[in-house]
């Protein structure tokens, strides 16, 4: 089956930061979607990406399809409290079903 | 649009007992979909349905059964629990057509299986 790597595990940073994290695949993907999941939720559909090289904002939030279809990118500009929580990338190409990254902790100091 | 719920949130059981776990769309969504959620695991496909009185496995089907009697709604039993059952069930469900892998997640159901 497919296999997606998420790095980092985890991240500490200071409130204002950029926050940087990615997902890379042992093969290609045809959509790309990024998921934030906080304690006791669901996860919640942060953006969703169908075509190589598209580049997607939602708020603060920026993520991009690579262009090789094996990665993708998603940036957390000026980071503020509320953005903690684990954040789950998730890939599908054909009739695989979705596969998970096994998340990125993000936490912010004060 | 309450989306995706699950009844019920939490749950303890005794090993071997059985119980059904519910989850409800109000989205129209063709496909539904139930997932559990280990520590260190990520979110593992138990099973899911790509409509009505339609369902197939998906990677960890074992121990689990499912329904999808009503478009709106997924059910997922357990006959005997076992206390590897212990975990966070996550339903969801997406649209059909180029979206069809956009998932929309409900809230979770905590179960121990004591």
């Amino acid at each position: 089956g497919q296999q997606l790597n998420q790095s980092p595990q985890s991240m500490f940073i200071q409130e204002g930061e950029d926050v940087s994290m990615n997902c890379t695949s042992s093969s290609i993907f045809n959509t790309w979607l990024w998921y934030k999941q906080e304690p006791g939720e669901g996860p919640v559909l942060l953006i969703a990406l169908y075509k190589a090289g598209e580049l997607t904002s939602n708020g603060r939030l920026t993520a991009q399809f690579g262009i090789t279809r094996k990665d993708s990118f998603l940036n957390i500009s000026a980071s503020i409290p509320s953005d903690v929580g684990i954040y789950f990338c998730a890939g599908h190409f054909g009739n695989e079903k979705l596969t998970f990254g096994t998340g990125t902790r993000l936490t912010i100091i004060p | 649009n309450a989306g995706v719920t699950q009844t019920p949130k939490f749950r303890v059981l005794k090993t071997g007992q059985s119980m059904t776990l519910l989850c409800a769309q109000d989205m129209n969504h063709e496909y539904m979909y139930w997932y559990r959620q280990d520590p260190g695991m990520g979110l593992r496909l138990i099973h899911y349905s790509v409509g009505e009185g339609t369902t197939a496995k998906g990677e960890v089907p074992d121990g689990y059964n499912v329904s999808r009697l009503k478009k709106q709604n997924f059910l997922l039993g357990l006959e005997s629990a076992a206390p590897s059952q212990t975990s966070v069930y996550f339903c969801a469900s997406s649209p059909p057509g180029p979206q069809r892998d956009t998932q929309y997640f409900g809230p979770g159901t905590r179960l121990t299986v004591l």
